[in-house]
């Protein structure tokens, strides 16, 4: 049970913001919340996770709402090749023993020229 | 920089038979995650291992077996191949304290 809801897909024009929502209404205080993408046939790649305060890196920044419940995942000016699949994760700590990642449905992100 | 290296990219086999794939994770990880992503599905967590120790265990079939080596290599065996085990078979490596799962490229493993 991935317990992460997002949307199926998404379309965004090249050079626009997209903002990717996804709900964790059930996250433990100790959950954090990862990013990842696939493009078709790759392996998922890392994007970004956070525990409480929102989080900026150099390829997307993360914005945690105050209960925790929702995140959404900021892509400031989309590519081409950010067109992929998009997985919110609730997880354990990085590097853990526990810290699976349980993948569930990912919001498809298309990206028009 | 040194990514995880997953061997070999292209695997066919009959039914029945037996297969073994490698993960090579980064330098210093010492955690390693199979996944298994069949088409169109998304990644289904199979085992891990922490330290060479089995550290956890997901919806990985009997027929299947894993284990991590000194040099923190694994190696996921799977015997009695069926049709349904054809899919996209990742590896991810992590350490404690850093950034993210780092994934392989990924075995295609075709069962005829």
């Amino acid at each position: 049970d991935a317990k992460t809801t997002q949307p199926n897909s998404m379309e965004s024009n090249e050079e626009e913001p997209v903002h990717l929502p996804c709900n964790h209404s059930t996250i433990s205080g100790t959950d954090y919340i990862h990013w990842y993408r696939q493009l078709p046939s790759q392996g998922p790649e890392y994007v970004i996770h956070g525990l409480t305060s929102n989080v900026n890196n150099r390829m997307a920044s993360l914005a945690i709402a105050e209960d925790r419940k929702s995140s959404t995942l900021i892509l400031h000016r989309a590519t081409l090749r950010d067109a992929a699949v998009y997985y919110c994760i609730r997880g354990g700590e990085i590097g853990t023993s526990y810290g699976k990642l349980t993948f569930g449905q990912g919001t498809i992100l298309t990206v028009h020229p | 920089a040194a990514g995880v290296i997953q061997s070999p990219r292209h695997l066919i086999k009959e039914k029945r038979e037996t297969a073994t794939l490698k993960c090579y994770p980064i330098p210093r990880h010492d955690t390693v995650y199979w996944y298994q992503q069949g088409p169109g599905q998304d990644p289904q967590f199979l085992i891990s291992f922490y330290e060479k120790m089995q550290s956890d265990k997901g919806s990985i079939p009997d027929r299947f077996s894993a284990q991590q080596f000194s040099d923190y290599h694994s190696e996921l065996n799977m015997s009695s191949l069926e049709l349904g085990d054809s899919a996209l078979y990742f590896c991810a490596s992590s350490t404690p304290g850093i950034r993210g799962y780092t994934f392989g490229s990924g075995t295609r493993l075709t069962v005829v």
